[in-house]
């Protein structure tokens, strides 16, 4: 089992339209988790960390369920700007700053 | 402006060749990465340093090697025992503190086998 799944999509969404999807993670001992925004043939960037209680960050809703060991992300009103691939990230509880990856979920909006 | 540069953008190996990808960072992060990213897959960690004169194998380190003689820099060699070099590369560093697990990267130089 991979220690970060994520679905690869692609979520076909229509421009203002809301899209969301899962991560789970399979190390109950992991603290951080984040979301990052990769476009296609660049680097990853950090969209956002998400947190216990969950967070908002915009458009952007990040959710932690640690009882399922998933973590979610939902995009309201979608843009054509949001369309990217999403990377599920999860740190590697038994080492200081090392990080999991999942392989991404991608997201297309179309007009 | 503060960042991660990584050159070249686009490299060509040769069969039986080493090559050096660089990645230099001006934020004053003492860890530096390196990840492979293949088509449909996560980014896997090559190796990584948490300070400098000092490294460790990340999960995929056979056929690559790294130095870090300065903060500031962690170059990568694609040696010739690499079978299957050809992939995107990736430079991340994290900064102390607090926010010491978030990884910012650099643009990435791609490697193809000629």
């Amino acid at each position: 089992r991979k220690e970060v799944e994520q679905d690869p999509g692609p979520f076909n969404v229509p421009e203002g339209a809301t899209v969301a999807f899962n991560c789970t993670y399979s190390n109950s001992a992991s603290q951080s988790f984040f979301w990052y925004r990769q476009d296609c043939r660049k680097e990853p960037k950090l969209l956002m960390s998400v947190y216990s209680s969950g967070n908002e960050d915009g458009r952007f809703t990040a959710q932690l369920n640690r009882a399922s060991q998933y973590i979610s992300l939902l995009i309201r009103d979608s843009k054509l700007s949001d369309s990217a691939t999403y990377l599920c990230v999860v740190n590697k509880a038994d080492s200081w700053g090392k990080l999991q990856f999942g392989a991404g979920t991608q997201v297309v909006v179309t007009p | 402006d503060g960042g991660i540069t990584q050159s070249p953008k686009y490299l060509f190996r040769k069969e039986g060749q080493n090559v050096t990808l660089s990645c230099e960072q001006n934020l004053n992060h003492d860890a530096m990465y390196w990840y492979r990213q293949d088509p449909g897959q996560g980014l896997r960690l090559i190796y990584y340093s948490q300070i400098v004169n000092d490294f460790q194998k990340g999960d995929i380190a056979e056929g690559y090697s790294v130095s870090r003689e300065k903060k500031e820099s962690f170059p990568l060699t694609v040696t010739s025992a690499q079978k299957n070099p050809t992939a995107f590369y990736l430079c991340a560093s994290t900064p102390t503190g607090g926010a010491r697990n978030i990884q910012y990267f650099g643009a990435g130089t791609r490697l193809s086998v000629l």
